[in-house]
């Protein structure tokens, strides 16, 4: 069982639509959560950052952790077909000396004009 | 955010040849580097952590011998793949930290080895 899941998807949803991206984590020493979004053959752009459980927005973008459940999840509201790329969740966890990044698989997401 | 910039973003080489990826942090210094590959349609797979100084840490399964890191600099990482063949055609990425727990990517390097 991998550390972090999530659904590959493909997710196809409407223009305007509210997106929900999920993923789940096994591991309770896990303490800091991230979402970045990657374009085709572009490298992953950091977009939410959390530590805490709770929600926490930027724009048209909320990251909500649940720790109790450990459960993370990425919200957009007012979707644009410009959203349309592959969502990773992540974990950072000290290990060997260094924080590394805990990956899900990535979550594509097309959004429909 | 903070920028990183990788060199050159294509690259297409013979079978066997050497090539070398660079890896910059633009504003900032970062004690550590990672080096990912990431094949299509799949997430990214850490190869090497890289402290500036030392030698980098390579997880199991990456030839240390063929993925050659150096990381002289706070600002600049490389990577050599050594005699590279096609089953070794990816895109790499870069990544630095500005904050112990959190990374930043460079734009990535595709490499196609004919």
């Amino acid at each position: 069982q991998k550390e972090v899941e999530q659904d590959p998807g493909p997710l196809s949803v409407p223009e305007g639509a509210i997106v929900s991206l999920n993923c789940t984590y096994s591991n309770s020493a896990f303490q800091y959560f991230m979402w970045y979004r990657q374009y085709s053959r572009k490298g992953p752009e950091l977009l939410m950052y959390t530590y805490s459980s709770g929600n926490k927005e930027d724009g048209r973008f909320t990251a909500q952790v649940d720790k109790s459940s450990k459960y993370i999840s990425l919200f957009i509201r007012d979707s644009q077909p410009s959203d349309s790329a592959t969502y990773l969740c992540a974990s950072s966890v000290f290990m060997d000396s260094n924080y590394q990044l805990i990956w899900g698989a990535g979550t594509k997401l097309i959004i429909k004009p | 955010g903070a920028v990183v910039s990788q060199h050159p973003s294509w690259v297409i080489c013979k079978s066997g040849t050497s090539v070398k990826i660079e890896c910059r942090s633009l504003d900032f210094q970062a004690t550590t580097m990672f080096w990912y590959r990431q094949f299509p349609k799949q997430s990214l797979m850490l190869m090497a952590t890289s402290n500036e100084g030392s030698k980098a840490t390579y997880e199991q399964g990456v030839e240390k011998d063929k993925f050659l890191i150096n990381h002289a600099s706070l600002t600049l990482s490389t990577l050599t793949v050594t005699s590279a063949h096609p089953e070794d055609s990816s895109f790499y990425i870069c990544s630095a930290n500005i904050k112990v727990d959190t990374q930043y990517f460079g734009p990535g390097t595709r490499l196609t080895v004919l």
